[in-house]
């Protein structure tokens, strides 16, 4: 699987829209980009996976570039509730085995 | 909403007691993941299952452990021996396109 790189942290405010950044130069052409999120030490909770068109889901929406070596997620209206870790996981779609968590974005939001 | 349950939340041990985590999966998935998480540390896989068999496993997944489906319903990761350093967040997940994670079982070794 595709390595990827993010930010250790960001801030945003309630209310705003939280953008999460993830570079994975290295995918491949089956590749799949996914991302869960953590809260404090609860299990690690699905928002939104997608090849190379952009997705949305009541969750979020994700925005992958052209030639798909990076990608944002976008939580449109971040409440507090949002505050966690988010990790960015590149797959190939198929293979059902293992995810590797890195250490993800702490996005904490802000009153 | 379909949801991956496990018992017990939190579980408090003997150094060298062998315990056992338990996992119901939704319903109609196939692949079954345990995964674990020492305070502080990333999320790590240990072991995946299809099919009745493991699939693939972690270096961390020795011969102190072992996963079973006894019936089709739960899966289980049993550990035996126990020593402080499994003290950790054990995390069961099953998919279908994707995977969708339990609340954990703490396991605190005493």
């Amino acid at each position: 699987d595709a390595k990827t790189t993010q930010p250790t942290s960001m801030d945003c405010a309630e209310g705003r829209a939280a953008n999460l950044p993830c570079n994975h130069s290295t995918i491949s052409g089956n590749e799949y980009v996914y991302w869960y999120r953590q809260i404090h030490s609860q299990g690690p909770q699905y928002i939104i996976h997608g090849l190379k068109n952009n997705e949305t889901n009541e969750m979020a929406s994700l925005i992958i570039t052209e030639d798909r070596k990076s990608s944002t997620l976008i939580l449109p209206h971040a409440t507090l509730r949002d505050t966690a870790v988010y990790y960015c996981i590149v797959r190939v779609g198929n293979n059902f085995n293992k995810f590797y968590f890195g250490s993800g974005t702490k996005l904490n939001v802000k009153p | 909403e379909p949801e991956v349950t496990q018992t017990p939340s939190h579980q408090v041990t003997q150094m060298g007691q062998e315990v056992i985590l338990r996992c119901v999966p939704i319903s109609n998935h196939l692949y079954f993941y345990w995964y674990r998480q020492i305070l502080g540390q990333k999320v790590e896989f240990l072991v995946s299952f299809y099919n009745n068999e493991i699939s693939e496993k972690s270096e961390i997944f020795d011969d102190q452990f072992s996963v079973e489906r006894p019936d089709g319903s739960n899966f289980t990761l049993k550990i035996r021996s126990t020593k402080l350093e499994d003290s950790a967040m054990y995390f069961c997940a099953s998919r279908d396109t994707e995977a969708f994670f339990g609340q954990g079982t703490r396991l605190t070794v005493v």
